[in-house]
């Protein structure tokens, strides 16, 4: 992978339980993102995290970020069928001041209601 | 709602014909990006601008070439398609700083 590794590849859960995502990188970042796809349409952003900070939550959303170990989690609690899709991590690294993005291989969850 | 627009939405074309693939945005942002996505997997970078008249090549290796006359506007351009070139492009872009990147919906390229 370019900059980000995420697992598990997949996961399939049943609707209520917690989904929990992990992304790992390989530079110095500015920041982490972490973005959704439904069946290959458009990526939605669903939060930021800064090299400075450790932890960050959005509704049902609970993101960390361990720069020591370069690595990030997502989890989603309270899954819903609704929250089917792909989940990626997206990381700018530190040494490039153009802005540039990468995405990692992605985490494809089902949510079986 | 995101105010980037990719067209055309789907595109099937002969081997060996020009193409170029339209981005727009109207959010004023400085940073535009080209992603190729085949089906199930991860989107490699081919290509960003930082503003008007910068261009840089992304992680993936292309034939492809884009131009940065305008802030609104990123298209990319196949010279010559092939067969290889099937994918998914999704182009995308944000604001300077530490900022959330919005994405167009895509356009699926077909070389028959």
């Amino acid at each position: 992978s370019q900059q980000g590794e995420e697992d598990p590849q997949a996961l399939s859960i049943q609707e209520g339980e917690n989904a929990t995502m992990n992304c790992s990188y390989k530079t110095s970042i500015n920041n982490l993102q972490w973005y959704r796809q439904n069946s290959g349409r458009g990526l939605v952003h669903l939060i930021l995290i800064r090299s400075n900070e450790r932890e960050k939550h959005s509704g049902r959303l609970r993101v960390t970020l361990d720069t020591s170990k370069k690595s990030s989690s997502l989890l989603i609690t309270a899954s819903r069928a609704a929250d089917t899709a792909s989940y990626f991590c997206a990381t700018e690294p530190y040494y490039n001041q153009g802005g540039k993005l990468i995405f990692g291989q992605g985490t494809e969850l089902s949510v079986k209601p | 709602e995101a105010d980037i627009y990719q067209t055309p939405r789907y595109l099937v074309i002969g081997t060996g014909k020009k193409i170029t693939l339209e981005c727009s945005q109207t959010m004023g942002h400085d940073k535009m990006y080209w992603y190729q996505q085949d089906p199930g997997m991860e989107l490699h970078l081919i290509h960003y601008s930082y503003g008007v008249n910068s261009t840089e090549k992304g992680d993936l290796s292309s034939e492809s070439t884009v131009s940065r006359i305008r802030t609104e506007h990123f298209p990319l351009t196949l010279e010559s398609a092939r067969p290889s070139h099937t994918s998914q492009y999704l182009c995308a872009s944000r604001r300077r700083g530490n900022t959330e990147a919005f994405f167009g919906q895509g356009t699926r390229l077909t070389v028959v």
